[in-house]
């Protein structure tokens, strides 16, 4: 099975950065994802880690470290759209998902 | 546009009632997906499906079925087995050639 921690709840200003974290422990590791939930609203796919490493994609940018069964999602110059949900995903050698149960960042003016 | 849609975005029902969810989509992906989602919990996976005519339990099947007759559809049924069906359903979809699974909308089931 799979068990995937990440901090409840996260609040910043509009312009400054927030990292947020993920730790697995799994019985298989084959990726690793980031996606953003709106209230209501379908999950967007953000990133997707395989590999150690920083893989940056505009303002937002993942991390992930194996060996310490660690993540990272770090979100840039904040915005007041970029208040959401955010939730960590691994995937298992099965090619299936299991999800944290997601960090919500309020971003405040 | 392609996408995923389920339908309806809000569905109420009495208990001991079956109720069928809907999931299509136009992406000609092969793998189709259905979670369910509670409050402070992450998304659980009920049921998979990799091909047409195949489908797979995931993690918290029971009280749940599935078809996959088409490739574009995949309903699933609460029936009145499941001991607490009120949740935000999401229906995934995924292809082959891609890692990421796309979500469709979601539908909110309320049984009283």
């Amino acid at each position: 099975g799979q068990n995937i921690d990440q901090p409840t709840e996260m609040t910043a200003t509009e312009g400054a950065i927030v990292q947020i974290n993920c730790t697995y422990q799994t019985s298989g590791f084959n990726g690793l994802f980031w996606y953003q939930q709106h209230a209501g609203e379908a999950p967007t796919f953000l990133s997707y880690n395989v590999l150690d490493g920083l893989e940056e994609k505009g303002r937002f940018s993942s991390f992930l470290s194996r060996s310490k069964g660690y993540s990272y999602l770090l979100l840039k110059e904040l915005q007041m759209k970029d208040s959401a949900s955010y939730l960590c995903a691994v995937r298992d050698t099965d090619y299936k998902l299991s999800f944290g149960a997601g960090t919500t960042v309020t971003v405040r003016a | 546009d392609g996408g995923i849609t389920q339908s309806p975005k809000y569905l109420f029902r009495k208990e001991g009632q079956n109720v069928t969810l809907s999931c299509e989509q136009n992406l000609n992906h092969d793998a189709m997906y259905w979670y369910r989602q509670d409050p402070g919990q992450g998304l659980r996976l009920i049921y998979y499906s990799q091909i047409v005519n195949d489908f797979q339990k995931g993690d918290i099947a029971e009280g749940y079925s599935v078809s996959r007759e088409k490739k574009e559809s995949f309903p699933l049924t609460v029936t009145s087995a499941q001991k607490n069906p009120t949740a935000f359903y999401l229906c995934a979809s995924k292809s082959d050639s891609t890692y990421e699974q796309y979500f469709g909308p979601g539908t909110r089931l309320t049984v009283t």
